[in-house]
């Protein structure tokens, strides 16, 4: 196990709703990515956080929005559900330096409505 | 811009065969970190490498081997004598200094291993 862990296991929403997903990261570490899985594709980069910061932000558009608190857990918070949100929904975590090895919480399967 | 092929979208074998899972990455960097990652049916993805562009001796660990080659842009891996519990989904990731801290994925490759 990597330490990283993520809440809810699962959700289902309907369309148009607001969701939250939690992530703790691994200890020691600052930095949190988060992505998302479509089904039978590769994780897409949404952005990082660095130090509570944006730290980088892939080709999401902005109801996609995150957090990172003091003791480096984090949210992904996303607006106006579209049923192509439907996906896991992965956190990673790593040390400062951006080309660490990134470690996965075990993911948020989001269900659109 | 940045980008990783897994060109095997499935394969199959049967049980104590080898076999190799391919990947090609594309890069205007120099300096960049290639990775494997497993994800089983449980979805966690789990870390199984990670290459800087400066490495390219290949690497072996137990059943598991890499194949780093710079001239052709590729990070093979091979599982040697392969048991079901390698069955899963393998994905090849790439990161690099400009590409603004994202990891960039492949499609994945799905292994079965039949008994």
């Amino acid at each position: 196990e990597t330490g990283v862990t993520q809440s809810p296991t699962h959700l289902i929403k309907t369309r148009g709703q607001q969701v939250t997903l939690r992530c703790s990261s691994q200890s020691g570490h600052n930095t949190v990515s988060w992505y998302q899985q479509a089904l039978g594709q590769g994780p897409q980069f949404i952005f990082q956080y660095y130090r509570e910061e944006e730290n980088g932000r892939g080709n999401f558009p902005p109801r996609f929005s995150g957090l990172q608190f003091p003791n480096y857990s984090s949210e992904l918070n996303v607006n106006a559900l579209e049923l192509d949100d439907s996906a896991l929904y992965l956190c990673a975590s790593n040390r400062a330096g951006a080309e660490d090895t990134q470690y996965f919480g075990p993911g948020t399967r989001l269900t659109v409505l | 811009a940045q980008k990783v092929t897994q060109a095997q979208t499935e394969i199959s074998v049967v049980e104590k065969e080898d076999v190799t899972l391919d990947c090609v990455y594309e890069t205007r960097d120099t300096t960049y970190y290639l990775f494997w990652y497993k994800q089983p049916p449980s979805g966690e993805l789990v870390f199984l490498i990670r290459r800087n562009s400066f490495d390219e001796q290949n690497e072996i660990s137990g059943r598991y081997s890499w194949n780093f080659q710079k001239s052709t842009s590729s990070f093979n891996f091979t599982i040697t004598a392969s048991q079901v519990v390698d069955s899963a989904v393998y994905f090849c990731a790439l990161i690099s200094r400009g590409s603004a801290r994202q990891l960039t994925f492949g499609s994945g490759t799905q292994l079965t291993v039949l008994p």
